[in-house]
């Protein structure tokens, strides 16, 4: 019941590169900036991309974000045992007038 | 350093009102394009974006609980509020406070906290 569409689950093996999608709408990605969270279990998520393809200080750069049109994806490059956590979308929605997200993404590391 | 922090009661009764707190430090809801917002999550289950306001004092609310939200800001004291009314045992959750600017997604969170409804 998200108002954007997150597949629940992905996976990958050491080194592999892994992609994930975030599907929307006009009102939200089709107009708005899209960012991307990573949240470990227990914990606050953090900011892994913002304005679609940016990544804060700190964010190694195996992590990149796209959009086009209303759908966006993560990519994951070189993954790693430890990138394994939930992965969330975001977007600004002009009919909700407020912030949408994404149902999540489990990514589990084989 | 952006930092924020959330305060509240870890249980509250049915049909009760939650009040939240958020205290922020490196930042002021004086300044232009600066907003705070809350979001929650429920055990096992997604986020979910309740309430933001603005530097302006412009206030937006989701839709699904516009009629049992309320924030307000204290910019002196660099806090937030956020009251839930008619507490059900559906709205346990962590909920969350988070910085970010105007008219986008938040760029820093809180560490959340936990707040579970029961009789």
């Amino acid at each position: 019941q998200s108002v954007l569409t997150q597949p629940a689950s992905a996976s990958g093996t050491p080194g592999q590169r892994v992609t994930m999608s975030c599907s929307g709408s006009t009102s939200n990605l089709g107009s708005n900036y899209v960012y991307w969270y990573q949240q470990f279990p227990g914990t606050a998520p953090t900011l892994l991309i913002y304005s679609n393809n940016q990544r804060p200080s700190g964010v190694p750069d195996r992590f990149s974000g796209s959009k086009s049109g209303t759908s966006a994806s993560l990519a994951i490059s070189g993954l790693q045992s430890e990138d394994e956590a939930d992965y969330y979308c975001a977007a600004w929605d002009d009919s909700l007038n407020g912030v949408a997200f994404g149902g999540g993404t489990k990514l589990t590391v084989l | 350093q952006i930092t924020l922090k959330e305060s509240g009661p870890t249980l509250v009764k049915p049909t009760q009102t939650l009040t939240l707190t958020c205290t922020f430090s490196g930042f002021s809801l004086n300044t232009r394009g600066v907003g705070v917002g809350w979001i929650r999550q429920p055990p096992g289950k997604a986020l979910e974006w309740l309430a933001v306001i603005y530097w302006t004092d412009d206030k937006r609310y989701s839709p699904f609980l516009k009629s049992r939200l309320t924030i307000t800001k204290d910019t002196s004291n660099n806090r937030v509020v956020l009251t839930l009314t008619n507490m059900d045992p559906v709205d346990t959750a962590t909920y969350y406070c988070a910085h970010g600017p105007l008219w986008d997604p938040f760029d820093i969170w809180g560490q959340g906290t936990m707040v579970t409804v029961s009789s």
